[in-house]
């Protein structure tokens, strides 16, 4: 099955820099790449998605940018704030209806 | 609109015992999906289904199983419950169908098996 490998898995930053987490795959096949955020007590949020036939997608201060051919993909966060104090977990889609996910980045942001 | 809801938010086994789990999904989706979430494993697949179908069912043993209903409410059930089934088990709804994109997640159940 498809194996996701997230790194780091502790990132504390100052408030207001940018913040960088990397995952890699295994299946080339994988074709679908989302990034959830999770709060203490809730469930996963969706953050960001993107598919294989794009190299990056930014919304506001997130930014993702995917590589196929090495298989890894990575999340960016600029201008980062308290809020953005979280665990993140990448995930990517082997075949149509499960995600593989990374075991989790946990963000701290210093004020 | 609501979210994914989740019942009961906790619940305390003892070993041996079997649970039943419930999801609601967003009105309107017809995937639910099911994780489990520890500590040391992050989240795990269980199983998926669209429109009362199973289309998809991880590594787990056949002590965990799961059906969908004709309102897309799911449950699912672990029987003979072993210490290493505490975790927190999630069921999320797909936006996007029938290739499950954009997962909504509930708050998950938190189970603890004594």
């Amino acid at each position: 099955g498809e194996n996701v490998e997230q790194h780091p898995s502790t990132l504390s930053v100052q408030e207001g820099d940018s913040a960088v987490i990397k995952c890699t795959y295994s299946d080339s096949a994988s074709n679908y790449f989302p990034w959830y955020k999770q709060e203490l007590g809730k469930g996963p949020q969706l953050i960001i998605d993107i598919r294989s036939n794009v190299g990056e997608k930014k919304d506001q201060r997130i930014a993702v940018t995917l590589n196929k051919t090495a298989k890894h993909f990575s999340l960016h966060i600029t201008e980062t704030q308290p809020e953005d104090s979280a665990v993140y977990f990448c995930a990517s889609r082997f075949n149509d209806y499960k995600l593989s996910f990374g075991a989790g980045t946990t963000v701290t942001v210093r004020a | 609109k609501a979210g994914v809801t989740q019942t009961p938010r906790y619940l305390i086994k003892t070993r041996g015992q079997q649970v039943t789990l419930s999801c609601s999904p967003i009105s309107g989706h017809r995937s639910v999906s099911w994780y489990q979430q520890t500590p040391g494993q992050g989240l795990q697949f269980l199983f998926e289904y669209f429109s009362e179908t199973q289309r998809n069912k991880g590594n787990f043993p056949g002590r965990f199983s799961g059906r969908q209903f004709s309102n897309s409410r799911s449950e699912m059930n672990v029987s003979t419950l072993e210490l290493g089934d505490s975790a927190l088990y999630l069921c999320a709804s797909s936006l996007r169908e029938p290739t499950n994109e954009k997962l909504f997640f509930g708050s998950g159940t938190q189970l603890s098996v004594l």
